[in-house]
């Protein structure tokens, strides 16, 4: 298996756009869960999935974010419109239900200018 | 005053050394700990996991969780440069169960083992 995708690995975009980041889990896995980690604050969880539902998305800081499961294999995180304090490094992680080892992606390196 | 308390570091080490890593926490709920390693640049990936209270020892790393103290730590024996990483705790009251069981990290120490 090729582990969790995540595209694009580095995104830089002026303060105003949108962004969009995308996510493909391991096959079969059947949570999803996007974090953000800075330098200041370490890794949070902004929302996690459950069989492409969101069950808790009590993590996202604004309304500006927002994210998506349309199905098993992809999942989308938004920030529109980005600032410059969305600057982080954002990974999407997946596992399966029983088991405690969340597989995590290589992240996506977002600056915003 | 965050759940899970982790000092960032960085902590700098000669190779051989004895590494200790610990986390403090504040939610008596916690029963599933784990530690991740990250290195620059990569996403982190799960070391070690230890449910309740105990050691675990695995290879040169041994967890252990004094949940009387809400205290955990990760030691690591002859250090080597290929240790070199970010260390993070993380934690869970119960996984999988409603909308709990989400991992809860720590900030993660930064180590450097040097030749």
């Amino acid at each position: 298996d090729a582990g969790v995708i995540q595209s694009p690995r580095h995104e830089v975009t002026e303060m105003g756009q949108e962004v969009t980041l995308r996510c493909k889990p391991i096959s079969g896995h059947d949570y999803l869960f996007w974090y953000r980690q800075t330098m200041m604050r370490g890794l949070e969880l902004l929302i996690y999935f459950n069989n492409n539902v969101p069950i808790d998305d009590s993590g996202m800081p604004e309304d500006r974010f927002s994210a998506k499961m349309p199905n098993a294999s992809f999942s989308t995180l938004k920030i529109q419109p980005s600032e410059p304090r969305d600057s982080a490094v954002y990974f999407c992680a997946s596992s399966l239900w029983g088991y405690y080892e969340q597989y995590f992606g290589p992240g996506t390196r977002l600056t915003v200018t | 005053q965050k759940e899970v308390e982790q000092d960032p570091g960085p902590l700098s080490v000669p190779e051989g050394a004895i590494v200790s890593l610990n986390c403090t926490y504040s939610n008596s709920a916690f029963q599933y700990f784990m530690w991740y390693r990250q290195y620059s640049r990569k996403g982190p990936e799960l070391l070690m996991y230890t449910y309740s209270s105990g050691n675990k020892e695995d290879g040169r790393f041994t967890a252990q969780v004094d949940k009387s103290s809400k205290y955990i730590s990760l030691f690591i024996r002859d250090s080597q440069p290929s240790d070199s990483a970010t260390y993070l705790c993380a934690m869970s009251d119960l996984l999988f169960s409603g909308n709990t069981g989400k991992l809860i990290f720590g900030q993660g120490t930064t180590l450097q083992v040097k030749p």
